[in-house]
């Protein structure tokens, strides 16, 4: 069965400091694997997509994620961060196909100014 | 632009009323449409999906049903309500594997 997991409820760090949103998956296909954020009483919005190519895709707003088959993650990343980022990140899967999507627990991201 | 529109906003029912929520997707003809509830502070949990009008399909059961009565509307309701049924609604369509979501709407059961 296909799952998302996001081992970090909450993390805190620096403004300017580097982040990573950490996300694994099971999967027994190839997966599409995607990002989105949730700002506080908002709507989520897209980020980043992994769909097939290259293992380092970019997005929006700064950020990226790399996708490594070896190890099932699928890992955001943003440097320099800032307060701006402060919200909540889902990363999801696509049973692919099937139009069925899983999104993790999300990770909530504080960025302290 | 494509535009995404929910309604209502926020709804208080009671317990074994019905409802009605209601996602209208302008400027994209024919999109994929997906609705989702969130639990306050929760992940996302897809209930339905539809790729063309009269067409839906549900993902996992949780005594709602929904209906695309035309090209740009996905509509989801249920005779009764549970207080389970309380969270975030949330109406999406997709294109390129990417998905766009409506700004939601909060239903609160008591």
């Amino acid at each position: 069965a296909q799952s998302v997991d996001q081992p970090d409820a909450h993390v805190t760090l620096s403004e300017g400091a580097s982040l990573e949103l950490r996300c694994s998956y099971s999967y027994s296909a190839a997966p599409y694997l995607f990002w989105y954020v949730q700002y506080p009483g908002q709507s989520l919005q897209f980020l980043l997509k992994y769909i097939t190519g290259d293992t380092v895709v970019k997005g929006t707003k700064g950020f990226e994620a790399e996708f490594r088959k070896s190890n099932s993650s699928f890992n955001l990343k943003k440097s320099p961060a800032h307060w701006s980022d402060s919200a909540k990140y889902f990363c999801a899967l696509e049973n692919t196909g099937y139009q069925n999507f899983y999104f993790g627990k999300g990770t909530s991201l504080t960025v302290i100014p | 632009a494509q535009t995404i529109h929910q309604w209502p906003v926020a709804e208080i029912k009671a317990v074994g009323s019905p409802l009605s929520l209601g996602c209208t997707i302008k400027g994209k003809s024919s999109p994929n449409l997906y609705w989702y509830w969130q639990a306050t502070g929760g992940t996302l949990q897809q209930l339905f999906y539809s790729i063309t009008v009269g067409q839906v399909e549900s993902v996992v059961q949780l005594n709602l049903s929904a209906s695309r009565p035309k090209d740009d509307q996905f509509i989801l309701s249920t005779e009764k309500l549970l207080l389970s049924h309380s969270g975030f609604y949330l109406c999406a369509w997709s294109t390129d594997y990417e998905q766009y979501f409506g700004p939601g709407t909060r239903l609160t059961v008591l």
